[in-house]
């Protein structure tokens, strides 16, 4: 357990409204990351932050934005919701280096876009 | 870009058997690869970390082995038993893109009945 949270667990909601999901971590780490899962796709990176202000974009990015105001907090926020956000949301931190390295998992966000 | 692949989609067995479900990647420039459980529903929880200079990792009756050359990795369970029915993911870290980012492969879908 590294001390992850996710808030909200489940949400639905309706298209073309704003959503903001929020990864709380009590570890300290530098790195978060967030994915979604569907099915057929597996789990792919949406963004991920190496500090605080400090965020890039993943491979699926497109219709999302993040912030990193503490170090504690990454929101991942869906700034029009639509039908193709659906998925399950997993906020991830990083620890160690290198081969040494480790990451570990929320307990995820299952959004519904109606 | 790296692509991660599990074969098979799907195993069904009855308890007590051995199974190896199979992982392959196709870039051999990783730091390490994690074998992840995901149960219906739930987050993802780390079984085993193979760091990039190991063969193979043991935990309980589990056993990782890495064949980075050849971009394959297995993980074997002995014994099964119904409470091993989940999904279970494989995830490398590249160490040519995003620091700590996984790739992850679509897992492979495990029931074992009594």
């Amino acid at each position: 357990d590294a001390g992850i949270t996710q808030s909200p667990r489940h949400k639905v909601t309706e298209t073309g409204t704003p959503v903001t999901l929020r990864c709380h971590q009590t570890e300290n780490h530098r790195y978060m990351y967030w994915y979604r899962q569907d099915p057929g796709h597996g789990l792919r990176l949406i963004h991920y932050s190496y500090g605080v202000k400090d965020t890039d974009k993943g491979e699926v990015s497109d219709g999302y934005s993040v912030s990193r105001s503490k170090t504690e907090d990454f929101l991942l926020t869906l700034e029009s919701a639509t039908s193709s956000q659906t998925s399950v949301y997993f906020c991830a931190i990083y620890r160690g280096a290198g081969e040494f390295s480790e990451q570990f998992f929320g307990p995820g966000t299952r959004l519904t876009v109606l | 870009k790296q692509e991660v692949t599990q074969i098979p989609a799907a195993l069904s067995v009855p308890e007590g058997e051995n199974l190896v479900l199979n992982c392959s990647f196709t870039d051999s420039a990783i730091y390490n690869l994690q074998w992840f459980r995901q149960d219906p529903g739930k987050g993802l929880t780390s079984l085993l970390l193979i760091q990039s200079s190991q063969r193979e990792q043991t935990s309980g009756r589990l056993n990782a082995s890495l064949d980075k050359s050849s971009g394959r990795s297995t993980l074997y369970i002995a014994a099964s038993q119904p409470g091993d029915s989940a999904t279970y993911l494989c995830a490398v870290s590249d160490r040519g893109s995003t620091l700590g980012r996984l790739y992850f492969g679509r897992g492979t879908q495990l029931t074992v009945w009594p």
